[in-house]
């Protein structure tokens, strides 16, 4: 039961390269989505897809680009990496297909990215 | 602005003993309010949720009670086990919204045998 897949588990980058996390489910889940995590401020919502070749801004989407090209994945781009993106990344899933809308979210295992 | 807020960082209770983590909201728009749980190195797992129309909802251990006019809930765990000791997070949505969550900041539980 893979769930929720992120590739890289942990990327080192330097300032102003670019990299591109990818989240790969086998749920055949409609809606994906891009959190950090930074410590003393939760999870917050980068951006999200409610289905495949649509995306959306969450929270705190500058500096970020995503792409949903396949239902199963949703990668997170960084164009021009900066010391503030230094953070955990996770990725998560939901159908909402099952009913009422539960905002159950599976996720991944998260990705460590340090910018120097 | 912080919609949702855990105003404790970190909670650690006796095996056995009651945990009680609570968390507070501003956005009178959220209807569905969920608790994860997040040991170190994996994703958050959901752990329990409830709906705006109700004020209390069960699952063995596990009870989350919803306070509408405080704007107010919180977990309580009963009786708590040293496998309990994770970080918590508050989580809440419009339930129109595609199940976007808006987190709090965790609670640290440490549950000591």
């Amino acid at each position: 039961n893979a769930g929720v897949t992120q590739t890289p588990k942990f990327r080192v980058l330097k300032t102003g390269q670019s990299m591109t996390l990818l989240c790969a489910q086998d749920m055949n889940h409609e809606y994906m989505y891009w959190y950090r995590q930074d410590p003393g401020m939760g999870l917050r919502l980068i951006h999200y897809s409610v289905g495949e070749g649509t995306t959306a801004k969450g929270e705190v989407p500058d500096g970020y680009n995503v792409s949903r090209l396949k239902k199963q994945n949703f990668l997170l781009g960084l164009e021009s990496a900066a010391p503030s993106q230094t953070s955990v990344y996770f990725c998560a899933s939901s159908d909402p297909r099952g009913g009422a809308n539960t905002g159950e979210l599976f996720f991944g295992e998260g990705s460590r990215l340090t910018v120097l | 602005d912080q919609q949702v807020k855990q105003n404790s960082p970190s909670l650690s209770v006796q095996e056995g003993r009651i945990s009680i983590l609570n968390c507070d909201y501003t956005n009178s728009m959220f209807d569905y309010f969920l608790w994860y749980k997040k040991y170190p190195a994996e994703g958050p797992t959901f752990l329990i949720s409830i709906s705006s129309i109700k004020d209390k909802n069960e699952d063995g251990r596990f009870t989350v009670f919803l306070n509408k006019s405080a704007k107010h809930l919180s977990l309580h765990i009963v009786p708590s086990q040293p496998g309990d000791s994770a970080v918590y997070f508050c989580a809440a949505s419009v339930e129109t919204s595609g199940s976007r969550l808006t987190f709090g900041e965790g609670t640290q539980l440490t549950v000591n045998p």
